[in-house]
């Protein structure tokens, strides 16, 4: 079935950057897309950006100076990299396969 | 970016019928999509493509809309159904969610 699962570090320190992972498994990175999506702390959804399966990103224009993502399609894995992180940057941290299945989310605190 | 702006919060009865509104400021066609999430709990899919059931989503739930109105409904509302529910649209990029409803039951 259908499985999506991230994993990072849990701390990460102000200014440092922020690297994800999120691992698939029922489906290939070469038929659907991956999104990544993060929720701060009581807040809403916010949308990052996606990894399309034909290798092409896009990323949420606030973000865009920061955020890079990148697939490795052998390993069934897409990643997440942003820099400059700062405690707003605080949020769980979802991948999600096309606009269906979403991953647990994995939480990520920004704090010295 | 498009704007999705939703109703901050809603009371309803259990055995009632509830409609959760999400307007665009500008056309979405139907590319919209309803969420729902319960407290410590990822989203899952309701709706697709502004009017379909996903699977397994019981029948109680029901979308409609196109261009910049789109509603989802809840017919009658179960205690279960207490959650959070976000519209997305995925017509114009970058995609962008509502603020979220948050549905409580009296």
């Amino acid at each position: 079935q259908v499985q999506l699962k991230e994993s990072g570090p849990g701390l990460v320190q102000p200014s440092q950057t922020l690297s994800l992972t999120c691992t698939v498994s029922g489906f290939s990175l070469m038929d659907y897309s991956v999104h990544w999506v993060r929720q701060p702390p009581g807040k809403g959804l916010e949308w990052m950006g996606r990894m399309k399966y034909d290798g092409d990103t896009y990323y949420n224009s606030a973000l865009k100076s920061r955020l890079s993502i990148s697939r490795d399609t052998s390993k069934s894995q897409v990643f997440l990299k942003m820099n400059s992180l700062q405690t707003e940057d605080t949020a769980i941290y979802y991948c999600r396969r096309g606009f269906d299945f979403w991953g647990p989310g994995t939480m990520v605190t920004v704090s010295s | 970016d498009t704007v999705l702006t939703q109703s901050p919060a809603l009371a309803v009865s259990p055995g009632e019928r509830v409609t959760i509104s999400c307007r665009a400021s500008e056309s979405v066609s139907t590319l919209m999509h309803w969420y729902q999430q319960k407290p410590g709990q990822q989203p899952t899919l309701l709706i697709y493509l502004a009017s379909n059931l996903e699977s397994g989503v019981p029948a109680r739930f029901s979308g409609s809309g196109s261009g910049t109105d789109f509603t989802l409904t809840i017919d009658p509302v179960e205690a279960d159904d207490t959650a959070t529910y976000y519209c997305q649209q995925s017509w114009n990029d970058p995609w962008t969610f509502g603020g979220g409803t948050k549905l409580e039951l009296k």
